[in-house]
C-alpha cells in the first residue's frame, strides 16, 4: 500500500512570502497524486492532481505542484501568499487496496498560517 | 443542489442517544465514502460503497452503522457513541471506485458533519 508523508504539520509564512509545502509519497508506478485544500468549517476541495500528463501541475488560487519520481516528491508551491490560503492543506496518493479496487490515501496534512 | 451535501452540519448528542448523519451527491458518481476527520489524526476512511453495496469497513465499530438505498444517498446511524467520537465526518463520491482511472477514483467531498458526543 501506498504511504503519504506530510513535514511539518504547521507552516507560517509572511503574507507575499513563498509558500512551500512538502509531500513525499512511497514508491509505486504509476502514482496519481492529489493536493487537496481544508478551509475551517468546510470539507477538502482540490487543489490539483498528478495525472502523469507533466511534471509541473498547475492548479486553483495560483498553486502549483511538480512531480519529482526521483525524489518521491510533490511538493505544494506558490510564489506569494495571500491571507486566503490560511487552511490546511492535504497530500493524497491513489492506492490499490484490493483486485481491480483503489482508494485514496492521505497524509496527515498541514496547516498554513499566513501572517499580515 | 449541485456537488455533495451533507446534513446536518452540526451535531451535538448524548452516548445513549441515536442519530444519523446524511450524505446525498449531485454528481452522478456510483461510488460514496465516509471518513472520520479527528484533530491530529490523518482522515480515516470508513466505509465505501461501490453501486449500493458496501466493498469496505475499515474495521470500525458497530455503533457506526451505514446505509446506501440507491447510488445518491448515504447514511450513517449513530448509537451509544463515545466522546472519543467526537469529530468532523466528512462524506465523498467518486464516478466510481473500480480500474485504475483517475476519472473514476478522483473524489469530491461534502462540507462535513461536526459530530460532538457528550
Amino acid at each position: 500500500a501506498q504511504s503519504v508523508t506530510q513535514l511539518g504539520s504547521h507552516v507560517s509564512v509572511s503574507e507575499g512570502a513563498l509558500v512551500l509545502l512538502r509531500c513525499n509519497y512511497s514508491s509505486s508506478v504509476p502514482p496519481y497524486l492529489f493536493w487537496y485544500v481544508q478551509y475551517p468549517n468546510q470539507g477538502l476541495q482540490l487543489l490539483l492532481k498528478y495525472t502523469s500528463a507533466a511534471t509541473l501541475v498547475k492548479g486553483i488560487n495560483g498553486f502549483e505542484a511538480e512531480f519529482k519520481k526521483s525524489e518521491t516528491s510533490f511538493h505544494l508551491t506558490k510564489p506569494s501568499a495571500h491571507m486566503s490560503d490560511a487552511a490546511e492543506y492535504f497530500c493524497a496518493v491513489i492506492s490499490e487496496s484490493g483486485a481491480g479496487s483503489y482508494q485514496l490515501t492521505f497524509g496527515k496534512g498541514t496547516k498554513l498560517s499566513v501572517i499580515p | 443542489e449541485t456537488g455533495v451535501t451533507q446534513t446536518p452540519r452540526h451535531l451535538v448528542m448524548g452516548m445513549t442517544n441515536k442519530k444519523s448523519l446524511k450524505c446525498e451527491q449531485h454528481l452522478g458518481h456510483n461510488a460514496m465514502y465516509w471518513y472520520k476527520q479527528s484533530a491530529k489524526k490523518p482522515l480515516e476512511l470508513m466505509f465505501v460503497y461501490s453501486l449500493e453495496e458496501r466493498v469496505e469497513n475499515n474495521s470500525v465499530p458497530s455503533r457506526f452503522s451505514p446505509e446506501c438505498p440507491n447510488s445518491s444517498h448515504l447514511f450513517l446511524h449513530l448509537h451509544t457513541l463515545q466522546p472519543e467520537d467526537s469529530a468532523l465526518y466528512l462524506c465523498a463520491s467518486s464516478q466510481d471506485r473500480a480500474g485504475f482511472s483517475l476519472s473514476y477514483n478522483e473524489q469530491f467531498f461534502g462540507p462535513g458533519t461536526r459530530l460532538t458526543v457528550l
